[in-house]
C-alpha cells in the first residue's frame, strides 16, 4: 500500500522567507504525487500535481514542488512567503492502478509578519 | 457550476443514533471518496465509489455504508453513531485517471455525543 510522510506537523516563517514543506512517499508503483491547500473551515484544493514528465511541478500562488525518485519525496517551495499563505498543507501519492489517493497527516503552515 | 455540495455542514448527534451525510455532484465524474479528517492523522479514505452501482471499502470502513445508484449522488450513512466518528467528513470526486486530483466538498462537521 502507498503511503506518505510529512515532516514537521507546524512549520513557521516570517513573510518574505522561503517555504519548504517536507514530503516523503512509500509507493511499490509510479507514483502520483499531489500538494493540496486547506484553508479554515473549507475543503481541499489543489496546489499542483506531478503525475510524469517533467520532475518540477510549478502549481498556483507561486509554489512549486520537486518529484526526485531517488529519495522518495516531493516537497513543496515557495520563494517567498506571504501572510496570505497560512494554511495547512497535505502532501497526497496515488497511482493510475489505485481507485483512492493517501494523505498525509498535514502541516500547518503559519506566516509572521 | 457547484461542484461537489456536501449537506449538511454542521451535526450533531447522540450516540446510537444513525443519519446519513449527503453528497452531490455536478461535474459528470465517475470516481467518488469520502474521507475523514481528524487532527494529526490527515484524512483517511472510508469509502470509494468507480461509478454508479459499485463501490468499495477503504481504509477505516468500520460504522459506515455507503450506495452509489447515480453518477451525482453518493450518500454515507453511519448506522448507529460513536464517539469515535466525531470527525470532519469530505466527500470528493474525480474524473477519468488518478492523475487529475480529486474536487473536495467543503466538509461535513460531525460531533457524537
Amino acid at each position: 500500500a502507498q503511503s506518505v510522510t510529512q515532516l514537521g506537523s507546524h512549520v513557521s516563517v516570517s513573510e518574505g522567507a522561503l517555504v519548504l514543506l517536507r514530503c516523503n512517499y512509500s509507493s511499490s508503483v509510479p507514483p502520483y504525487l499531489f500538494w493540496y491547500v486547506q484553508y479554515p473551515n473549507q475543503g481541499l484544493q489543489l496546489l499542483l500535481k506531478y503525475t510524469t514528465g517533467a520532475t518540477l511541478v510549478k502549481g498556483i500562488n507561486g509554489f512549486e514542488a520537486e518529484f526526485k525518485k531517488s529519495e522518495t519525496s516531493f516537497h513543496l517551495t515557495k520563494p517567498s512567503a506571504h501572510m496570505s499563505d497560512a494554511a495547512e498543507y497535505f502532501c497526497a501519492v496515488s497511482d493510475y492502478n489505485n481507485n483512492d489517493m493517501r494523505f498525509g497527516a498535514g502541516t500547518r503552515l503559519t506566516v509572521k509578519p | 457550476n457547484a461542484g461537489v455540495t456536501q449537506t449538511p455542514k454542521f451535526q450533531v448527534l447522540k450516540t446510537g443514533q444513525s443519519m446519513t451525510l449527503q453528497c452531490a455532484q455536478d461535474m459528470n465524474h465517475e470516481y467518488m471518496s469520502w474521507y475523514r479528517q481528524d487532527p494529526g492523522m490527515g484524512l483517511r479514505l472510508i469509502h470509494y465509489s468507480v461509478g454508479a452501482g459499485i463501490t468499495d471499502q477503504g481504509e477505516v470502513p468500520n460504522g459506515y455504508n455507503v450506495s452509489r445508484s447515480t453518477t451525482e449522488d453518493f450518500p454515507l450513512r453511519l448506522l448507529s453513531a460513536a464517539p469515535s466518528q466525531t470527525s470532519v467528513y469530505f466527500c470528493a470526486s474525480r474524473g477519468q485517471g488518478a492523475v487529475t486530483g480529486y474536487t473536495f466538498g467543503s466538509g461535513t462537521r460531525l460531533t457524537v455525543v
